[in-house]
């Protein structure tokens, strides 16, 4: 089982600052089956990224993902009101069970 | 509009039994790979099992499996999970979700119910 670790646990910033979120993987993930999703309290999550750099439908190019193998980011250009949530990496694929990181809430400083 | 509506969520004792439903609209419901995934209460996200468009692949998480079932019914646009043997560990928002099928592999999840409450105590 691939085990997911996100850092840090909370990242408290202001708006209109940049966001990197970190997403570290126990063993090489596929690039192509890495997503990021972000969720709101009392929310449904949200796809935000796939394939670990494609943006879904819809999603401001204010968000995009990075990386390959183990270690895999998230970055936010510059915060906007509506971002502060918390935010969960996953891998997936053809390898079950799929996982997800422990998520990074984004906080208001 | 694409949409997901869980239903079937609720109190169970230990040891029960429980199934929920998931009715989807507004996307060709054949073509996705569907899953469950749980969120026990101020926790972070679980996958909890997924089926393939055809029920041709179905995958359980190993703190489910012998004790839930996923089924579908392209016919009728449905997923369901079927729970037994529930414990005080299954509580949690159960959310219906989907992406593409990717054959044998599972997808991401680029639809989204709201959830459904499922609680398990005496």
């Amino acid at each position: 089982e691939v085990v997911l670790t996100q850092s840090p646990g909370t990242l408290s910033l202001s708006p209109g600052e940049r966001a990197a979120l970190s997403c570290r993987a126990s063993q090489s993930v596929s690039s192509s089956f890495l997503a990021w999703y972000q969720q709101k309290p009392g929310q449904a999550p949200r796809l935000l990224i796939y394939g670990a750099s494609s943006r879904a439908t819809g999603i401001p190019d204010r968000f995009s993902g990075s990386g390959s193998g183990t270690d895999f980011t998230l970055t936010i250009s510059r915060l906007e009101p509506e971002d502060f949530a918390v935010y969960y990496c996953q891998q997936y694929g053809d390898s079950p069970p799929i996982t997800f990181g422990g998520g990074t809430q984004v906080e208001i400083k | 509009d694409v949409q997901l509506v869980e239903s079937g969520g609720g109190l169970v004792k230990p040891g029960g039994s429980l199934r929920l439903s998931c009715a989807a609209s507004g996307f060709t419901f054949s073509t996705y790979t569907m899953n469950w995934v749980r969120q026990a209460p101020g926790k972070g996200l679980e996958w909890v099992s997924s089926i393939s468009g055809s029920s041709s692949y179905i995958y359980y998480a190993d703190s489910v499996k012998g004790r839930f079932t996923i089924s579908r019914d392209n016919a009728k646009n449905s997923l369901c999970l079927q729970m037994n043997s529930l414990s005080a560990e299954d509580t949690a928002v159960y959310y219906c979700a989907g992406g593409p099928d990717i054959g044998a592999a599972i997808n991401g999840c680029d639809t989204w119910g709201q959830g459904t409450m499922v609680t398990v105590s005496s």
